[in-house]
């Protein structure tokens, strides 16, 4: 079975400053791991995903996550926030057949 | 290219009656997958079809159940609605059934249970 935690279901943070988005996981067999983005009456965007190699991935928008196996995290950050950033984001993990589990995702307000 | 297309966008129902929701996957993308979002959480995973064939099912009752056609377009239906059924239904398409594919989802329909 696997699991996904994401920590904190809201975080406030002014424009321009930094941000991180905690997520947690758990399995029993090799993962990969995304962060998607939703906003408002939309579906789920792939913002960034970890499949091999370096443990740093990075977004075309300047979000980046790394992934940590002993501490089985995978946080997503961005050094200065934008107002379009105010969205709800999504840590996931998958494995085998695509069965992919979500966290329960965080909202990220920014403040202008 | 199109995105992932749902229909309907909106959809109102009263409990006990049936619902079938439909998915056209991106051009080229075999594998379709159903997730229901109730509000304030996370999707949740349904099926997963490929070729046609299930490949996947999550922890959901015999009331739902999903189909794939020829053409990769996917339809999810569910029997005796229940209050609880309230929620966003996403598709999502990728290229292959295997896990380290990312997911193009539709925008979603949104079931409402009177």
């Amino acid at each position: 079975a696997q699991s996904v935690t994401q920590l904190d279901s809201q975080v406030p943070v002014f424009e321009e400053a930094p941000v991180e988005l905690r997520c947690n996981y758990s399995s029993s067999v090799s993962v990969y791991l995304f962060w998607y983005v939703q906003y408002p009456n939309q579906g789920l965007q792939l913002l960034l995903k970890y499949l091999s190699g370096s443990t740093l991935v990075e977004s075309i928008n300047g979000f980046e996550a790394e992934f940590n196996k002993s501490q089985t995290s995978f946080h997503l950050r961005k050094p200065s926030v934008h107002i379009s950033d105010t969205a709800e984001y999504f840590c996931a993990v998958a494995g085998g057949y695509q069965k992919v589990t979500f966290g329960t995702g965080t909202k990220l307000q920014v403040i202008p | 290219d199109a995105g992932v297309t749902q229909s309907p966008t909106h959809l109102i129902k009263t409990r006990g009656q049936h619902v079938t929701l439909r998915c056209s996957p991106i051009s080229g993308h075999k594998s379709v997958s159903w997730y229901q979002q109730v509000l304030g959480q996370g999707p949740q995973f349904i099926f997963q079809y490929y070729e046609k064939e299930e490949r996947g099912r999550g922890n959901f009752p015999d009331r739902f159940s999903a189909r794939q056609f020829p053409n990769y377009s996917s339809e999810l239906n569910v029997n005796a609605l229940l209050l609880g059924d309230s929620a966003l239904y996403l598709c999502a398409s990728s290229l292959e059934q295997f896990s380290n594919q990312p997911q193009h989802f539709g925008d979603g329909t949104r079931l409402s249970i009177l």
